[in-house]
């Protein structure tokens, strides 16, 4: 199937963990993101990243790094996980010189840090 | 800056229609677009309009734009318990050199039988 695959589905870790959430598109996308909804389904974009830019929003922790191998992946890497960073995390493409179709979301990863 | 304002809760009775607003800042979005997102799932992208399109109509959705305003609004004509979901309207924001998508903060609405 074509789309944007997330794993884990479902995470849960303890404080000060060093965790990974895998994303992968198979759309032939140039470039990828990572949003972050919280507990009252706000979504805030983390980063944007094509294979010339990454663009990481001001307010995300040096804690976040995100990290591509090649065009059709782009994981997440959190470094000593707080409380806070509870949250469901979606990876998303797009073809950015065609922005009418807007994103593909993955079906997003919950993050529970206890 | 971009900011992307909805109501956060709509109810409805099965079979009226729903009507969702949205306000957003930032006058240089080209397009304007309505995803929804079911419980435990992603989200699913339902309808766009290009900035210079007043109204765009798919099946039961009916997407009106005022530019002038700012103002975008989703029609769900007949609505179904099936739509009950929490319902996104974003914009995409040309700060830098990528657009990135801003989202609202999302109207969830309820259908009642």
């Amino acid at each position: 199937d074509t789309a944007v695959s997330q794993t884990p589905k479902y995470l849960v870790t303890q404080m000060g963990n060093d965790k990974s959430i895998k994303c992968e598109q198979n759309l032939g996308h140039d470039t990828m993101y990572w949003y972050k909804q919280d507990s009252k389904k706000f979504l805030k974009i983390m980063f944007s990243y094509n294979n010339k830019e990454l663009i990481i929003n001001e307010t995300v922790p040096n804690r976040f790094s995100p990290k591509s191998p090649d065009k059709a992946h782009l994981n997440l890497h959190i470094n000593s996980l707080e409380l806070g960073d509870s949250a469901v995390y979606f990876c998303a493409s797009s073809l950015r010189t065609v922005t009418n179709y807007g994103y593909t979301f993955g079906s997003g990863t919950r993050l529970t840090v206890v | 800056g971009e900011d992307v304002e909805q109501s956060l809760f709509l109810s409805v009775r099965e079979g009226d229609s729903s009507v969702i607003n949205c306000t957003y800042t930032d006058s240089s979005s080209t397009y304007l677009y309505w995803y929804k997102q079911e419980p435990g799932a992603g989200l699913q992208l339902l309808t766009y309009i290009f900035s210079n399109m007043d109204m765009k109509q798919d099946q039961r959705l009916t997407v009106l734009l005022n530019k002038k305003d700012k103002h975008l609004s989703l029609r769900i004509a007949d609505t179904q318990t099936g739509d009950s979901a929490i319902y996104f309207c974003a914009e995409m924001n040309y700060g830098g050199s990528q657009g990135n998508l801003i989202f609202g903060k999302g109207t969830k609405l309820s259908v009642k039988p």
